[in-house]
């Protein structure tokens, strides 16, 4: 089945720049790769997604970007603000395993004010 | 999107009892995931409720732990049998309207406590 890797497990960054989440996953056929936000006491909350037949979206401060070819995906959150901490999970999914939505392991934000 | 209510919001139970989840949907979607959050972890996929049949169980989750019910497109309920505090964690309900629209939304979440 599908494995979704993320890296940094923590990350901490100065309010006002950018921080970046790598993800990758093993199976081939995943199709949709979405992006969860989860604040503490609260259900994951989709952010943004991107589907294999695009390279990059973007959404006003985030952006994602999928190299399918080597099963990489990415966040990019610019202009970083206090409000953007919170645990960022990385997932895929594939219309062959009916939707099921795979999660990453999570990484822990912080924005420094 | 998909406004999901789930009940009860938090329970603190007792080792040996059940605990029954419900979770409902303001609109008929395709699909419906139960997922569980051990404290500080990503979520598990426990199982996808299966409207009509039985559900379809991940590894290491069987049905007689966790069964699952799922009466109609709106509605379904994972109940956690014969708890102990190992099943301490946040349980979440997913839905999908599938039909390759496979944005999945989640409910608050299940915060369950065994003692």
């Amino acid at each position: 089945g599908e494995n979704v890797e993320q890296h940094p497990s923590t990350l901490s960054v100065q309010e006002g720049d950018s921080a970046v989440i790598k993800c990758t996953y093993s199976d081939s056929a995943s199709n949709y790769f979405p992006w969860y936000k989860q604040e503490l006491g609260k259900g994951p909350q989709l952010i943004i997604d991107i589907r294999s037949n695009v390279g990059e979206k973007k959404d006003q401060r985030i952006a994602v970007t999928l190299n399918k070819t080597a099963k990489h995906f990415s966040l990019h959150i610019t202009e970083t603000q206090p409000e953007d901490s919170a645990v960022y999970f990385c997932a895929a999914s594939s219309i062959t395993s009916y939707d099921k939505v795979i999660f990453g392991p999570g990484t822990s934000l912080s924005v420094i004010p | 999107s998909a406004v999901i209510s789930q009940k009860p919001s938090r329970d603190i139970c007792q080792r040996g009892t059940s605990l029954t989840i419900q979770c409902q949907v303001d609109s008929q979607v395709t699909m419906m995931f139960w997922y569980r959050q051990q404290p500080g972890q990503s979520l598990t996929l426990i199982a996808t409720a299966n409207q009509g049949s039985e559900a379809t169980y991940e590894s290491g989750f069987v049905i007689d732990k966790f069964p699952i019910s799922r009466p109609n497109l709106t509605f379904s309920t994972l109940t956690v049998s014969n708890m102990s505090p190992e099943d301490s964690s946040i349980y979440l309900c997913s839905v999908s309207r599938g039909n390759r629209n496979t944005e999945a939304f989640f409910g608050q979440g299940t915060r369950l406590t065994v003692v």
